[in-house]
């Protein structure tokens, strides 16, 4: 079965400055990724995904992943981060020959955009 | 209004209470499903629907119940809390068919079980 592990549980930065949430996957198979975002009182909404094709993934509010399945990683990044972009990031991994795919999230990152 | 609509936003009860949180959508999805956000844990998967006569145990159902009114809406009901149920309750839809899924997720229900 899948598994999703996000080690960072809380990453602080400044506004302006680049950041990078890891994510890294465990399947037998292969599988699709996704990152999910909550703001704050809200629900999840999606950010982006990879199905196949290009590793390098963009997504909405400027943010972008990488696939790298060497390394079974899909970090989140974005270049110069905002007040807005304080949420929960939930990596999440679904494997590709299921009928039913079902997604496997992980602990969540949170993300804390200072002035 | 919201497309995946949560009734009620919190919920307080007393250990041994019967609770029922609702779920009414208006995406026409067909699939739904029932995931609890605890800290630290991420969300957990306790049941799915594809259809009104197709209910699936996902990877925590002891303790709870569902029921697929209609496609639009879909319940989940604790027939005896216990305080270790005391967490944030989201419903979510996908459209189904093949391919991946999305999820659209609802703003969530925070119940607290004393």
């Amino acid at each position: 079965a899948q598994s999703v592990t996000q080690l960072d549980s809380q990453v602080p930065v400044f506004e302006e400055a680049p950041v990078e949430l890891r994510c890294n996957y465990s399947s037998s198979v292969s599988v699709y990724l996704f990152w999910y975002v909550q703001y704050p009182n809200q629900g999840l909404q999606l950010l982006l995904k990879y199905l196949s094709g290009s590793t390098l993934v963009k997504g909405i509010n400027g943010f972008e992943a990488e696939f790298n399945k060497s390394q079974t990683s899909f970090h989140l990044r974005k270049p110069s981060v905002h007040i807005s972009d304080t949420a929960e990031y939930f990596c999440a991994v679904s494997e590709t020959n299921t009928g039913f795919q079902k997604l496997v999230f992980g602990t969540g990152t949170r993300l804390l955009v200072s002035p | 209004d919201a497309d995946v609509t949560q009734t009620p936003r919190n919920r307080i009860t007393k250990t041994g209470k019967r609770i029922m949180l609702e779920c009414s959508q208006t995406k026409g999805h067909d699939r739904m499903y029932w995931y609890r956000q605890d800290p630290g844990l991420g969300l957990r998967l306790i049941y799915y629907s594809f259809d009104v006569k197709d209910i699936n145990k996902g990877e925590i159902s002891d303790g709870y119940s569902v029921s697929r009114q209609a496609q639009a809406k879909f319940s989940l009901s604790l027939e005896s809390a216990i305080p270790n149920q005391t967490a944030l309750y989201f419903c979510a839809t996908s459209p189904g068919g093949t391919g991946v899924e999305k999820l659209f997720f609802g703003s969530g229900t925070q119940l607290s079980v004393l």
